[in-house]
Parts: C-alpha cells; sequence; structure tokens
C-alpha cells in the first residue's frame, strides 16, 4: 500500500481557495487517489476520487500531475462549515479486497 | 450516496461486559466490511476487514478474540467487544463496500459509535 504524506494542519480564512497537496511516492499503477473529509464524532465523507490530470465535482477539484506522485485537493471559496479533517488515500479501484488505510491526514482550521 | 447506519450511536458500558455494535448496509449489499478504532485526535485505525460468510481478517496487534466480528449477511457486521475495559473506550467506525451498479466497488462509512468504558 503506498504511503500518503499529508501536512498536518493548515489554517486558511472564509471565503479563500485552500489548497491541500498530498505526496505518494511509491503509487502504483492501478492505484486511484481518493480523499475523505471528516468532521469530530462522525465518519468519513468521500469528497472525490481520481487517477490523472484533473476531476471536479460539486464540491472539490483534484490535481494529480504526470507521474502521480503527489496530487492536490482544491476546495473553492472555503465556509467555517469546512474545518475538518481532511484525509488522502491511495489504493486500488477495483480489488474488492483492498484495505482502506487513513494517515494521519491534515487538519483544517477555516477561520472567519 | 450509500447509506450505512450504526447502532448504537454512543453506549457507556461498566468494566468486563461486552458491548456489540452493528453496522448495515441499507440500500447495497455489501461484500466486505471494514472496522475502524479512532482515538481522540488521532487518525481511524483499521482493526478488521470482512467478507460476507467468511472468518474476519485482524490487522497486527489487534486481538481477534477481545473484538469478534461477525458478517452473517450482506448487509450486517457487527463488532463485539468482549470484556471490555478503560482502554477500549474510542470511537469505533465501520465502512461498507458494495457495488450498486457502478462500474467500481464504492466504500461507504458510517456515522460511527462512541464507547465508554467506565
Amino acid at each position: 500500500l503506498a504511503k500518503t504524506t499529508q501536512p498536518i494542519s493548515m489554517d486558511s480564512y472564509e471565503g479563500q481557495e485552500v489548497n491541500i497537496t498530498c505526496s505518494h511516492n511509491n503509487i502504483a499503477t492501478n492505484d486511484y487517489i481518493t480523499w475523505y473529509q471528516q468532521f469530530p464524532s462522525q465518519g468519513p465523507r468521500f469528497i472525490i476520487q481520481g487517477y490523472k490530470t484533473k476531476v471536479t465535482n460539486e464540491v472539490a477539484s483534484l490535481f494529480i500531475p504526470a507521474d502521480r506522485k503527489s496530487s492536490t485537493l482544491s476546495l473553492p471559496r472555503v465556509s467555517l462549515s469546512d474545518t475538518a479533517v481532511y484525509y488522502c488515500l491511495v489504493g486500488a479501484r477495483n480489488t474488492g479486497g483492498f484495505k482502506t488505510i487513513f494517515g494521519a491526514g491534515t487538519r483544517l482550521f477555516v477561520k472567519a | 450516496g450509500a447509506v450505512v447506519s450504526q447502532h448504537p450511536s454512543r453506549v457507556i458500558c461498566k468494566s468486563g461486559t461486552s458491548v456489540k455494535i452493528e453496522c448495515r448496509s441499507l440500500d447495497f449489499q455489501a461484500t466486505t466490511m471494514f472496522w475502524y478504532r479512532q482515538f481522540p485526535k488521532q487518525s481511524l485505525m483499521l482493526m478488521a476487514t470482512s467478507n460476507e460468510g467468511s472468518k474476519a481478517t485482524y490487522e497486527q496487534g489487534v486481538e481477534k478474540d477481545k473484538f469478534l466480528i461477525n458478517h452473517a449477511s450482506l448487509t450486517l457486521s457487527t463488532l463485539t467487544v468482549t470484556s471490555a475495559h478503560p482502554e477500549d473506550s474510542s470511537f469505533y467506525i465501520c465502512s461498507a463496500r458494495g457495488h450498486r451498479g457502478a462500474s467500481y466497488n464504492e466504500q461507504f462509512f458510517g456515522p460511527g459509535t462512541r464507547l465508554t468504558v467506565l
């Protein structure tokens, strides 16, 4: 399983764009990159998943360079409610038995 | 997204008692379920992986006789913490992976169960 490295914490202000970068130097050819969000005392919530280049949905964008050794989660115009822990995970997409291992995550604090 | 429920949401018990936590996939069949434990200010730690109808696979350092996992059906998995002690107090989260007609297996997480052992 590819190990991931993220900043421990980040601060931002409401309305700003936040970019959280994750390093995964040992990513395998068939690995996908998935980001989850977790609020205190809740289970993780899926944000976005991608394999290469750029993926965008209604809440975030995911940028993956050609070498795929890192990825960046971009949250546009954050609000106070985006204060949470964000986890970057790497793993195979279609293998039913693969394990989802969480790294330390990034604690994002959004200030007014 | 798909819904995964856990019951109870929180439980307080005395030391030495056993506690059962249920995890249900409400609108899809979960071929694989995972159990995690999370201590305050820490990340989720995978405890075990279970496939329907087979024995669970435990991660290194997790006592299988203390944390009993049963995955009897495609929609239900249970975690029983036997002879619970204060150090077992934690936030337990299950997740379920299944096929809902999408081209890949999706994984969804439950809301978690807060266990406090007195």
